[in-house]
């Protein structure tokens, strides 16, 4: 099975800064990859999808990037409504999810 | 707009069964694959199976084929999710969501509000 592991696990941030968050997939995955935001006790929500497309209705601050085995998140400007967790998704037959990225204060 | 309405909070006993369901609305419900996700309290996202549902098929994650059990109702537009076996390590939220586009890959684009199972004796 595909394992995707994210870096880092938790990340402080204050607002306006740049956040990156890294996810890294054991073997190839092409650009079949997702991130999705969670707060705490709602859904999560699609942010990007195969790696650098933007989900409809998503701030623009928000870049996915990457190919084959390793992509990036970034919050070009951390707003407060950015404070949440982040997961990146491999996708194709099945599904694996990274382990999550807790961004706070 | 879509929305995935689910079943509520169930409380079982460890070897019990547990049945959640989600009511789609807001599109065509047999174009669309759904899909099931837990997430363990404080824990990740984990993608359980999938059902198509217009033909019924299924496709479960390996760790839980056996154990789990997806069926659908057109008449009705929902699926149900039936674990079996229930352990500790079962309690979790359950979320159905559909896919982003008329394939079957698990690229979620609509989420339940997810159903919190409670295993415990």
């Amino acid at each position: 099975d595909i394992q995707m592991t994210q870096s880092p696990s938790t990340l402080s941030a204050s607002i306006g800064d740049r956040v990156i968050i890294t996810c890294r997939a054991s073997q190839s995955i092409g650009n079949w990859l997702a991130w999705y935001q969670q707060k705490p006790g709602k859904a999560p929500k699609l942010l990007i999808y195969k790696a650098s497309s933007l989900e409809s209705g998503v701030p623009s601050r928000f870049r996915g990037r990457g190919s084959g085995t390793e992509f990036t998140l970034t919050i070009s400007s951390l707003q407060p409504d950015d404070f949440a967790t982040y997961y990146c998704q491999h996708y194709n037959l099945y599904s694996t999810f990274g382990q999550g990225t807790k961004v706070d204060i | 707009q879509v929305q995935l309405l689910q079943s509520g909070a169930e409380v079982k006993e460890p070897g019990a069964s547990v049945k959640v369901s989600c009511k789609a609305s807001g599109y065509t419900f047999t174009d669309y694959f759904l899909h099931w996700v837990r997430q363990a309290p404080g824990q990740g996202l984990e993608w359980m199976g999938i059902i198509n549902s217009i033909g019924g098929s299924t496709s479960y994650a390996r760790k839980f084929q056996g154990r789990v059990t997806m069926t659908r109702d057109t008449s009705t537009n929902t699926v149900h999710m039936v674990l079996s076996s229930l352990r500790s390590e079962d309690t979790a939220v359950y979320y159905c969501a559909r896919g982003f586009d008329t394939s079957s890959m698990p690229l979620l684009a609509y989420w339940g509000q997810g159903t919190l199972v409670t295993v415990s004796s």
